[in-house]
C-alpha cells in the first residue's frame, strides 16, 4: 500500500539555524499538506499546498517557513531561523484528486531546537 | 469558528469492555468527520471517516462512529476493547470545497486499556 514518507525521523538543530524537512508524498496524489504537534498539544495545521503553490496557510506559517515542491517526488518544508518554540513533531500529508478523498499522514519528523 | 472539542483528555478501559469516544465539532456549513489514532511514535493513521450518507459509518479494526447533526457530535465506539487499541484518538473536521479542507483537530483522547 502506498504512503507518505518523511526523513529525518529525529532533527536536533541550535537556534538560530535552518531545516529543511522532506516529505514524499503518495505518487498520484495533488494536494500537500504540513501539520505540527507541539509536545502534549493537538495537531494544528501549517500549510497547504495545490498546483505549486500555497493554498492556505495559518497564522504559525510565517515568514520564517516556506514549503516547497522542487521535483515530482518531494515535497519540503523549510525554517529559516529555528526558535526553541518550534520544537514539534511535524507531519506532512497529501490527499488525492477529490475533496472526498483522505489526507494520508507520514510518520512524522521530530524537531528539537536547542 | 470551526473547532472539534474532544471533552476526555484520558480514559482508561478493561480489556474486552465497551468503548465511547466524545467529539463535538464546531463548524458552519456541511463537514467532513473523521477519527485517527496515533499509537506512540507513530503517525496519524485513519480509523474512518463521514462525508454524507448513513450517519452511522464502520472503520477499521471494529471501530465506528455515528454523526449526530442535532448534537454536533460524531462519536467514535468499539463494542470490545484489545489491549492493541491503547493510543491515542483524535477527531477531526474538514471543510467541504476548495482546494485546502484542512484538517481541523481536537485536543486527543489518551485511551489506555487494563488487562
Amino acid at each position: 500500500e502506498p504512503e507518505v514518507t518523511q526523513t529525518p525521523s529525529h532533527q536536533v538543530t541550535q537556534m538560530g539555524q535552518e531545516v529543511i524537512l522532506r516529505c514524499v508524498p503518495i505518487s498520484n496524489h495533488l494536494y500537500f499538506y504540513w501539520y505540527r504537534q507541539i509536545l502534549g498539544q493537538k495537531v494544528e495545521f501549517l500549510v497547504s499546498f495545490y498546483n505549486n503553490e500555497i493554498s492556505e496557510k495559518s497564522e504559525i506559517f510565517d515568514d520564517q517557513f516556506s514549503v516547497e515542491r522542487p521535483d515530482g517526488s518531494n515535497f519540503t518544508l523549510k525554517i529559516r531561523s529555528t526558535k526553541l518554540e518550534d520544537s514539534a513533531m511535524y507531519f506532512c500529508a497529501s490527499k488525492g484528486r477529490v475533496n472526498t478523498d483522505t489526507q494520508y499522514f507520514g510518520p512524522g519528523t521530530r524537531l528539537t531546537v536547542l | 469558528a470551526q473547532s472539534v472539542t474532544q471533552p476526555d483528555i484520558h480514559i482508561t478501559v478493561s480489556e474486552g469492555a465497551s468503548l465511547e469516544l466524545r467529539c463535538n465539532y464546531s463548524y458552519g456549513a456541511t463537514p467532513y468527520l473523521f477519527w485517527y489514532v496515533q499509537s506512540p511514535g507513530q503517525g496519524l493513521q485513519l480509523l474512518l471517516k463521514y462525508f454524507s450518507g448513513d450517519t452511522l459509518v464502520q472503520g477499521i479494526k471494529g471501530f465506528e462512529a455515528e454523526f449526530k447533526r442535532s448534537q454536533s457530535s460524531f462519536n467514535l465506539r468499539k463494542p470490545s476493547v484489545h489491549w492493541s487499541d491503547a493510543a491515542e484518538y483524535f477527531c477531526a473536521v474538514a471543510g467541504y470545497g476548495g482546494a485546502t479542507n484542512k484538517l481541523i483537530f481536537g485536543t486527543g483522547t489518551l485511551l489506555a486499556v487494563q488487562p
